[in-house]
């Protein structure tokens, strides 16, 4: 079945440690995004790709960076820069986001 | 830009009654609008979207929505509220140009289901 894969669900990292969350798909979407959920926050876009080896920062990208280098695949690391990185991410993707998003079921990140 | 405020940060309703989420946005075009459904430590699941025609909208496990331009609303209704319904929504609001958009979410409403 088509679908997002987002791992670990799970992470721990020591602070001022970088960490990388993987995210891939399935589906032959073009565009790929990255939000973070915190609560009462709702959730909040952190940088989205529209096109391999392209991508733009989103509401809050101080801290994080991506890469696109395939279709399939738009992992975003936590740099140390993150002020307060633990919450939950969820990856999405989309033919062109006006049809909706698919969501990958997301990673737990807990900086300590 | 864009923004959306769900006024309703939890909403308890009894098995079996009716029920409306609340959903303003703010966008300065036509919109594209979506509710999504979310449980817990999960990702979230679309419920239905709005485009354009057909203001009432039909979406999954008998939900619909309204769209109603003059009070930029998008309010979720169900008739009958099951116990498996207990979740967070999530209204949202597509904006972008060439033919790309994303998504800007609303803070969420917890609903509640009692027995």
């Amino acid at each position: 079945d088509g679908g997002i894969t987002q791992s670990p669900k799970y992470l721990f990292r020591k602070e001022g440690q970088n960490v990388t969350l993987s995210c891939e798909q399935n589906l032959n979407h073009d565009a790929m995004y990255w939000y973070r959920q915190d609560p009462g926050q709702g959730l909040r876009l952190i940088y989205y790709s529209q096109i391999v080896n392209d991508f733009q920062k989103g509401d809050i990208a101080e801290g994080y960076s991506v890469s696109r280098e395939k279709k399939e695949s738009f992992p975003l690391t936590v740099t140390s820069a993150q002020k307060n990185p633990t919450a939950f991410y969820l990856c999405a993707s989309s033919i062109t986001g006006m049809d909706g998003y698919t969501f990958g079921s997301g990673t737990r990140l807990t900086v300590v | 830009a864009q923004s959306v405020t769900q006024p309703d940060i939890h909403i308890t309703v009894s098995e079996g009654a009716s029920l409306e989420l609340r959903c303003n946005y703010s966008y300065g075009a036509t919109p594209y609008l979506f509710w999504y459904v979310q449980s817990p430590g999960q990702g979230l699941q679309l419920l239905l979207k709005y485009f354009s025609g057909d203001t009432l909208v039909q979406g999954i496990k008998g939900f619909e929505a309204e769209f109603k331009r003059s009070q930029s609303s998008f309010n979720l209704r169900k008739p009958s509220v099951h116990w498996s319904d207990a979740a967070e929504y999530f209204c949202a609001v597509g904006a972008g140009n060439s033919g790309y958009s994303t998504l800007t979410f609303g803070k969420g409403t917890m609903l509640l289901v009692s027995p």
